[in-house]
């Protein structure tokens, strides 16, 4: 069965400092999606990208951040500046698209600012 | 979105039957409702949807009332693998600009061996 992958499972970085969280969507999906959790908080919505752009960003989602679809497989989420509140897990998500639009989402990456 | 409200934590029994409430009285006619699982710090795992009427797949069943307003998950022999937190979500249909997931707290699902 088809899966979202994503790596580095773990990252440990300085304050900042430049992270690049990678996914790779299952392959006939056309919508791409990353959250985030904080530890012992909800899974809070980031930003949706369709097209090779983005459709929606939350708040949390500011000009520190951005993503891309750098080839016909990947999907990144840059962290251009890390603060120590950006630690959290973050999650890749995809859906096929058309009614319903399912999510399925990764693993995970564990991001640790230090 | 609609707000949905679920209890905090639930018991179960392992082998019998889980049964995870969701209010979304404010659901409105072209709204899913979704169920999806966390378990530990794992990534959200999809369980079920649906719109108006039940719906039954490998994982679980979904009763919607027939005023939508309130759905119930069932796991009908719960594993000790089916501690988790329960999410139930409630979003549009497929429209651009509406395709996040807004995650509540959910229940959180104890199987009891």
């Amino acid at each position: 069965e088809p899966e979202v992958t994503q790596t580095p499972s773990h990252q440990v970085t300085q304050m900042g400092q430049e992270v690049i969280l990678r996914c790779v969507p299952i392959s006939n999906h056309l919508y791409f999606y990353w959250y985030r959790q904080i530890l012992g908080q909800k899974v809070e919505f980031l930003v949706s990208f369709y097209n090779n752009e983005i459709s929606e960003k939350s708040e949390i989602f500011d000009d520190q951040f951005s993503v891309e679809r750098p080839d016909g497989s990947n999907f990144t989420l840059k962290i251009r500046s890390t603060k120590l509140e950006d630690s959290a897990m973050y999650f890749c998500a995809s859906s096929r698209g058309g009614a319903g639009k399912t999510q399925y989402f990764g693993p995970g990456t564990r991001l640790l600012v230090l | 979105d609609a707000k949905t409200t679920q209890p905090t934590s639930m018991d179960c029994a392992e082998g019998r039957a889980a049964n995870l409430p969701c209010n979304h009285s404010t659901i409105s006619g072209n709204e899913y409702v979704y169920w999806y699982r966390q378990i530990h710090s794992q990534g959200p795992q999809y369980i079920i949807h649906g719109l108006k009427n039940n719906e039954t797949n490998e994982m679980a069943s979904l009763i919607i009332t027939e005023d939508r307003k309130s759905s119930t998950l069932i796991l009908p022999h719960a594993t000790l693998r089916d501690t988790a937190v329960y999410y139930c979500i409630v979003r549009p249909a497929a429209n651009f600009g509406n395709e996040k997931l807004t995650f509540g707290t959910g229940t959180r699902l104890t199987i009891i061996p």
